[in-house]
């Protein structure tokens, strides 16, 4: 079946490194969303990229869509304590559906 | 705008014992979703709703867990009779065009 992969699960940073974590998809994705669960809290939508090759920044984030539309980057710059958390991308599930098909996310701990 | 909102918070049950998790989506939004999340599963699709109808409830686990979406600003996921594997957090989000809003979630023991 349809899969989005996250890689890597993990990943410790000392703060103000950056970094760069990757999601595939085993099919081509309409648009790809990214999302950030704080712990102990929800999902909370942070963007979506709908054209192959994509780029979009919010502050020290930085996420692409690939040109294939089969992948995703976020790119965190300067890390910082309030970056902790899950990040998790999410593609539409095949069928035109309104259904996500959720990577099992990247959990970030950041060393102050 | 209050956001997606759920209830209860937290729920320790009984194994044997009826549980009702309640969820109030956004107004205008017109899918609503549950999903399970687990350490081990991640995030799990169980059930999804769009203009109060269900759409695809191939992830609901088992005859044990149901959903009912009487109107466009209520949803309930029940299980009957809760076993222990059903602990987790529970969300409910919801969404119209673009991004899910979810809402805090339920985080249900079973003992």
């Amino acid at each position: 079946g349809q899969q989005v992969m996250q890689i890597p699960q993990y990943q410790h940073v000392q703060e103000g490194e950056d970094f760069t974590t990757y999601c595939n998809s085993s099919t081509t994705l309409s648009n790809i969303q990214w999302y950030k669960q704080r712990p102990g809290g929800h999902p909370v939508f942070l963007i979506q990229l709908v054209k192959s090759g994509e780029v979009k920044k919010q502050k020290r984030l930085t996420f692409q869509f690939g040109e294939a539309k089969k992948n995703s980057s976020l790119h965190i710059t300067a890390t910082q304590t309030t970056d902790v958390g899950t990040y998790f991308c999410a593609g539409p599930a095949q069928g035109g559906s309104e259904k996500l098909v959720f990577g099992k996310g990247m959990k970030l701990t950041v060393n102050p | 705008d209050a956001g997606v909102i759920q209830s209860p918070r937290h729920e320790v049950t009984e194994m044997g014992q009826e549980v009702t998790l309640r969820c109030k989506p956004i107004s205008g939004h017109n899918s609503l979703f549950w999903y399970r999340q687990t350490m081990m599963r991640g995030l799990e699709l169980l059930i999804y709703f769009n203009n109060n109808v269900p759409i695809d409830d191939s992830g609901m686990p088992e005859d044990r867990f149901s959903a009912k979406m009487p109107n466009a600003s209520f949803s309930t996921l029940k299980i009957q009779p809760s076993e222990p594997r059903d602990s987790a957090v529970y969300f409910c989000a919801s969404s119209t065009q673009g991004g899910y809003t979810f809402g805090s979630g339920t985080r249900l023991t079973v003992v």
